[in-house]
């Protein structure tokens, strides 16, 4: 499978526990973005980087997101400190330059 | 900001029925997106429009961009209970889609009944 991949697909924490997410884009492509859906509701953006560079962060990403694609393959988004408004599915896409974004399976985090 | 708006928000139909999703934006479109999600999973990409006037077909799934690009809509022709999921617009908030930053659409719930 030569997908976008995302892990863990859901994850239950607890109130104050950090949490961390993985993803995998597609191979060849340089940009990666991180979204977030809640029922409801489509996607809203996050984050995205273009190879190792974060270029764009949303203000829906507060002090305690941080997200990381050190080597400009996978990415990593770390929620600290978790509240139950975090709960959400977050979703991964992928693209080669500004063409189509392909998404990832997501990750959907319940906090307790 | 750019807002997208989705009517309808649901629609039950019978299978074999053709059926249309609208799209509207507060803003010209640069790149208007449809995308289809299964219930808890990930989005899945149907069509790319860019050009005012543009049509794309894929198998049962036509899309259109209006002259104005400010609406697209996705027309299903013979609905099949494979077609049944969440469709989604997106737009690219950059001009020319220079950031290819995409915001979307609330989504329409589709069922299709055998």
């Amino acid at each position: 499978d030569t997908g976008v991949s995302q892990d863990p697909r859901h994850k239950i924490t607890k109130r104050g526990q950090n949490v961390t997410f993985r993803c995998d884009p597609i191979s060849e492509h340089n940009r990666l973005y991180w979204y977030r859906q809640t029922l409801g509701q489509g996607p809203e953006f996050l984050t995205y980087f273009q190879n190792e560079a974060q270029l764009e962060k949303s203000r829906l990403l507060s002090d305690r997101f941080s997200a990381e694609r050190p080597k400009g393959s996978f990415s990593t988004l770390e929620i600290q400190r978790t509240e139950q408004g975090d709960s959400a599915m977050y979703l991964c896409a992928s693209s080669f330059g500004i063409g189509t974004q392909y998404f990832g399976p997501g990750t959907r985090l319940l906090v307790l | 900001s750019q807002e997208l708006e989705q009517s309808p928000q649901s629609l039950i139909v019978q299978e074999g029925k053709n059926l249309t999703i609208n799209c509207t934006s507060s803003k010209t479109l640069y790149g208007l997106y449809w995308y289809k999600q299964k219930y808890g999973e990930g989005l899945i990409f149907l069509m790319m429009l860019q050009k005012g006037g543009e049509e794309k077909s894929h198998e049962k799934i036509t899309a259109k961009l209006d002259e104005k690009k400010q609406q697209s809509s996705l027309h299903i022709t013979a609905s099949q209970p494979s077609h049944a999921g969440i469709y989604l617009c997106g737009a690219d908030e950059g001009r020319g889609g220079a950031t290819n930053k995409l915001i979307f659409g609330t989504g329409t719930l589709l069922a299709v009944q055998p």
